[in-house]
């Protein structure tokens, strides 16, 4: 099985400073990536993911992430923050598990962007 | 028009009550999920029907129920709540199970949540 780490509980950021959540997973067998956002009292949308292809991935809101599959990490990014930035981002991944997807989800890091 | 709708939103209810959770997508997934926020926010997968087939079954106590009368609804039934099922109860769906391509990446598409809370 899975697991998923994110190391930072709650990141703390100005606006328009860069910032970078951090998440790491355990196995190196083939696995696909996403984060997800978490907005207060609302449930998960995707933010983006990685399948294949190009290690850099682009998602909503001006996020990326690139895969790292020596360091089995997949960091998330972005340049400038907003304040509408705040909210709980959770790392997942998925692996084949007896034919079928199983989900394994970090613990989250609280992105808190102050004016 | 939501995609996947949870009812209720929020669940008050007394220790040792039974209480259910409806779940429905109108996405056309054939696969379907309920995940468990605890208070720390940490996400647990409970189950997950394939097209009405129970696929995943976690450890969890046989007091919660899951029923999928059809591919688009997953409901979850709860019977002798204990104050340690209060948390924040997720549906979710994806297309399918992925058998069938290599590239069979599921994205969830989650509800809204129903936050449970047993007193």
């Amino acid at each position: 099985a899975q697991s998923v780490t994110q190391l930072d509980s709650q990141v703390p950021v100005f606006e328009e400073a860069p910032v970078e959540l951090r998440c790491n997973y355990s196995s190196s067998v083939s696995v696909y990536l996403f984060w997800y956002v978490q907005y207060p009292n609302q449930g998960l949308q995707l933010l983006l993911k990685y399948l294949s292809g190009s290690t850099l991935v682009k998602g909503i809101n001006g996020f990326e992430a690139e895969f790292n599959k020596s360091q089995t990490s997949f960091h998330l990014r972005k340049p400038s923050v907003h304040i509408s930035d705040t909210a709980e981002y959770f790392c997942a991944v998925s692996e084949r598990v007896d034919n079928f997807n199983k989900f394994y989800f970090g613990s989250g890091t609280k992105l808190n962007v102050k004016p | 028009d939501t995609a996947v709708s949870q009812t209720p939103k929020y669940l008050v209810t007394q220790m040792g009550n039974d209480k259910s959770i409806k779940c429905e997508q109108n996405l056309g997934h054939d696969t379907m999920y309920w995940y468990k926020q605890d208070s720390k926010k940490f996400l647990k997968i409970m189950f997950s029907y394939n097209n009405k087939e129970l696929i995943i079954n976690e450890t969890v106590p046989n007091r919660f129920s899951p029923k999928s009368p059809d591919k688009a609804h997953l409901n979850l039934h709860i019977n002798s709540l204990e104050l340690g099922d209060s948390a924040v109860y997720f549906c979710a769906s994806s297309p399918r199970d992925g058998r069938e391509s290599a590239f069979g990446a599921n994205v969830l598409t989650f509800g809204a949540g129903s936050r449970l809370t047993v007193l």
